[in-house]
């Protein structure tokens, strides 16, 4: 079964700053990949999502993410980081080709904090 | 055009009660999601309806969780009788087909005292 590890359960950044959030996973081919935003009081938003092809993809509100397959990674970036952007956010992996449901195996998420 | 819609926002029930949650999809989605977060873990799948019919509920914890999705449209979810360890949030989500995205309703929050 698939698995997903999101490493930092909190990340603090000033506004204005980068940000890379970590993302793992453990499967054993490649699996589509997601990263959902969830700000307070919303639902899950998709904020990007790879199938296959170019390994950096872009998303919405400047957000884009790596796929890197010898690291079994996914890890979201955003080069400079809005007061807006302070919300939880959730990585997560679908299996390619399982020929199951496409139910999406989630990480913990990880809350980030946005400092003035 | 709504998003999906989940009510109530928050639930506060003593050990023993009954709760029911519900979810109303994107309209014209068949596909309908049930998903739980207790406090700092994942976000775990629980069951999925296509149009009244359950597809998977191989994530229902037990038997004390009864979701039902009468005519198609929006699905209730009952817990009887609500347990400590049911507390959480659950998400509700839609798809207009199997393998299309999901959206998500912001999600019920219960709390069993």
């Amino acid at each position: 079964a698939q698995s997903v590890t999101q490493p930092d359960i909190h990340i603090t950044v000033s506004e204005g700053a980068s940000l890379e959030l970590r993302c793992n996973y453990s499967y054993g081919a490649t699996p589509y990949l997601f990263w959902y935003v969830q700000s307070p009081g919303q639902g899950l938003q998709l904020l990007l999502k790879y199938f296959s092809g170019d390994t950096l993809v872009q998303g919405i509100k400047g957000f884009e993410a790596e796929f890197k397959r010898s690291q079994s990674s996914f890890n979201l970036r955003k080069p400079s980081v809005h007061w807006s952007d302070a919300a939880e956010y959730f990585c997560a992996v679908v299996p390619f080709g399982a020929g199951g449901s496409y139910i999406p195996t989630f990480g913990r998420g990880t809350s980030l904090i946005v400092h003035p | 055009e709504a998003g999906v819609t989940q009510f109530p926002s928050h639930s506060v029930i003593e050990k023993g009660q009954t709760v029911t949650l519900r979810c109303d999809p994107i309209s014209g989605h068949d596909n309908l999601y049930w998903y739980r977060r207790v406090m700092g873990k994942e976000i775990k799948f629980l069951l999925h309806f296509v149009k009244e019919s359950k597809q998977d509920e191989s994530g229902m914890p037990n038997n004390r969780f009864l979701a039902e999705r009468t005519g198609g449209t929006y699905s209730t979810l009952k817990v009887q009788p609500a347990e400590l360890e049911d507390s959480g949030v659950y998400f509700c989500a839609s798809s207009s087909g199997q393998y299309n995205e999901q959206f998500f309703g912001p999600g019920t929050r219960l709390t069993v005292l």
